[in-house]
């Protein structure tokens, strides 16, 4: 067990549908990643939040978004969804920014979403 | 951009080594990273080691760094059934903003077999 918690483990929804994935870090952690892995794209990053703001950006689409609230927890938003968008969502927490010389992550379970 | 190349597959018998390569473009890599996905988990990172080591041992993990060619390898010793999972290789590099973001390979599917 990572510490890193996800909800839901699984999600089904329709195409143009609108969901909320949400992540709660390990205590302690400021940095907050989100991922997606797919059979297609393998896992790819998608943005990163540290102690409240965005940090870097990845290959996110303009239909998704994310923010993380005071208390440290993430949600990732996806919207107009597609047929495509059918994936493992990852989320993983790391202390700092990574860049202090601690470059672990630590992935939690995953959300799979599934559109129909 | 940055790649991160593995093989698909790897067999081998229970309580033989195990070894999973891997390449890498990025020549300014800090870190390079194995995970463990097991089905239906996340990943789990079993080791990582700095750009300027060749080699870290951790238990039955050994890593390999040949930063000249950029390869790196995971050699597992004694492997076991529990050891059966898909292996990720990932780099990275501190970002613009101070971050580590890894890259990742499409990972190594080990399956051991008795």
């Amino acid at each position: 067990d990572s510490g890193v918690t996800q909800t839901p483990k699984h999600l089904i929804t329709a195409t143009g549908q609108r969901v909320t994935l949400r992540c709660s870090p390990r205590s302690g952690d400021l940095s907050v990643y989100w991922y997606q892995q797919s059979l297609d794209q393998g896992l790819q990053f998608l943005i990163q939040y540290y102690n409240g703001e965005e940090r870097a950006k990845g290959n996110i689409l303009e239909r998704f978004s994310a923010q993380q609230f005071p208390d440290l927890h993430s949600e990732l938003n996806l919207s107009s969804l597609e047929l495509g968008d059918s994936a493992l969502y990852f989320c993983a927490s790391s202390v700092a920014t990574g860049a202090s010389g601690d470059p672990e992550q630590f992935f939690g379970p995953g959300t799979r979403l599934t559109v129909l | 951009g940055e790649d991160v190349e593995q093989s698909l597959f790897l067999s081998v018998r229970e309580g033989d080594s195990s070894v999973i390569n891997c390449t890498y473009t990025d020549s300014s890599s800090t870190y390079l990273y194995w995970y463990k996905q097991e089905p239906g988990a996340g990943l789990q990172l079993l080791t990582y080691i700095f750009s300027n080591m060749d080699m870290k041992q951790d238990q039955r993990l050994t890593v390999l760094l040949n930063k000249k060619d950029k390869h790196l390898s995971l050699r597992i010793a004694d492997t076991q059934t529990g050891d059966s999972a898909i292996y990720f290789c990932a780099e990275t590099a501190v970002e613009t903003g101070g971050s580590y973001i890894p890259t990742f390979g499409r990972g190594t599917s080990l399956i051991v077999h008795p």
